[in-house]
């Protein structure tokens, strides 16, 4: 049964640092993962999606990678603002998972000004 | 990628009445889903909508309770029924794209009182 660990459950920082956020995933046998930002009390909002091809992708300050073999995923922020503060989620669409996403608990991130 | 308009976006509701929760898509989509999401925790699947039958329920979930409605490929509602201050949470209208990622809706914040 696939399982998603995020660590740590809390991240707060300076304001200009770069971080790294850690998924890992106990099935290598995934279609994807995904990351989600989640603000509070709000809907998730899909920040990248890493197919089980690839090894990483990017949109502005945010890359996430993918190791499929070792079961972990990391999505780095650069340069963090006070506008990154939400809780980031990622989640892995499984082989054996009918399309279910298996969801991590979360990161629960602030960005002190 | 898929827009996914949810309404309600919030709503405070006395016990024992029903609350209907709608998820519009711009897109047709084959894979629909419905999460709830209870203080402090992660995403928790409730069904999967199905169109033209049934919705598939989770463990701990059952049409009575939650009847769900899939009438074509961009439409589906969920209603919360008999409400108890237990039914307090966030719930979430999801879709699974061709390039198999996920997206939401903004997420209706239930309140019973």
């Amino acid at each position: 049964k696939q399982e998603v660990t995020q660590i740590p459950a809390a991240l707060s920082v300076p304001e200009g640092e770069n971080l790294v956020l850690n998924c890992s995933f106990t099935d290598s046998a995934i279609y994807n993962l995904q990351w989600f930002r989640q603000d509070p009390g709000k809907g998730l909002t899909s920040l990248l999606l890493i197919q089980s091809s690839q090894r990483e992708q990017t949109s502005g300050r945010l890359n996430a990678s993918l190791d499929k073999s070792s079961g972990r995923s990391t999505l780095y922020i650069a340069a963090s603002q006070p506008g990154d503060s939400a809780t980031y989620l990622c989640a892995v669409n499984g082989v054996d998972s009918n399309y279910q996403l298996i969801w991590g608990a979360g990161t629960k991130l602030i960005i002190k000004p | 990628s898929a827009v996914i308009s949810q309404k309600p976006s919030r709503d405070i509701c006395q016990r024992g009445t029903s609350l209907t929760i709608q998820c519009q898509v711009d897109s047709q989509v084959t894979m629909m889903f419905w999460y709830r999401q209870q203080p402090g925790q992660s995403l928790t699947l409730i069904a999967t909508a199905n169109q033209g039958s049934e919705a598939t329920y989770e463990s701990g979930f059952v049409i009575d309770k939650f009847p769900i409605s899939r009438p074509n490929l961009t439409f589906s509602t969920l209603t919360v029924s008999n409400m108890s201050p237990e039914d307090s949470s966030i719930y979430l209208c999801s879709v699974i794209d061709r390039e198999t990622e996920a997206f939401f809706g903004q997420g209706t914040r239930l309140t019973v009182v």
